[in-house]
């Protein structure tokens, strides 16, 4: 099972430059989230969405899009990159029928603005 | 505002030591999770505790959760270096919180030498 996959794994980017983080989970998990990590921080949720069509903002969302067209992907866009999202992302995907916000995890991204 | 402190937040001990890693909150969670991260990875859900005063075993791994449900720990009894990785706590808030929202504390980064 491939589970939460997301790419590209690694990326360098210039400041200014936008790109997107794709993110997909084939195990029809109805919410899914974005979290960025860094170092002394913890995990810090970006966005987050219960469903295709649905989407809301978490802790630390400014900078950061996001839309959720199916079940299945729930990409991460950065409109115009700087230096202070340079972070570790991870998205993750969980079944509200499996109770108790049991999340799932990808391998993450690391994103480098210069 | 850190809502769930964890500590300590670096542990360095040899094989054989136990140890255990708290955290605290101010806040009651409906369930509180712990992870566990490796480099490179994404976390992976080790227990999720949903009860107060819970407690759950996982091999060498004991997890408690608070009589009130503010926090939790963790216990490793005879820790060994495949034990060695990022612990993280997370909790899931009564009030405002949605499937897959999840607090995270900052983590304990935990290295067991042989």
């Amino acid at each position: 099972n491939a589970g939460v996959t997301q790419t590209p794994k690694f990326q360098v980017l210039k400041t200014g430059q936008s790109m997107t983080l794709q993110c997909a989970q084939d195990m029809n998990h109805e919410y899914m989230s974005w979290y960025r990590q860094d170092p002394g921080m913890g995990l810090r949720l970006i966005h987050y969405s219960v469903g295709a069509g649905i989407t809301d903002q978490g802790e630390v969302p400014n900078g950061y899009n996001v839309s959720r067209s199916t079940t299945e992907d729930f990409p991460l866009r950065l409109l115009s990159a700087a230096p202070s999202q340079t972070s570790v992302y991870f998205c993750a995907s969980s079944d509200p029928k499996g109770g108790a916000n049991v999340l799932t995890f990808g391998a993450g991204s690391r994103l480098t603005v210069l | 505002t850190q809502l769930l402190e964890q500590s300590p937040q670096f542990l360095s001990i040899q094989e054989g030591e136990n140890l255990t890693v708290y955290c605290n909150s101010s806040s009651v969670f409906s369930s509180l999770q712990w992870y566990r991260q490796e480099p490179g990875e994404g976390p992976v859900l080790l227990v999720t505790v949903v009860t107060g005063g819970e407690v759950k075993k996982l091999k060498r791994l004991t997890f408690q959760f608070g009589d009130a449900r503010k926090d939790s720990s963790l216990h490793i009894t005879a820790a060994q270096p495949g034990d060695t990785g990022l612990y993280l706590c997370a909790g899931a808030r009564v009030r405002g919180g949605s499937q897959g929202n999840l607090i995270f504390g900052k983590g304990t980064k935990l290295s067991v030498k042989p």
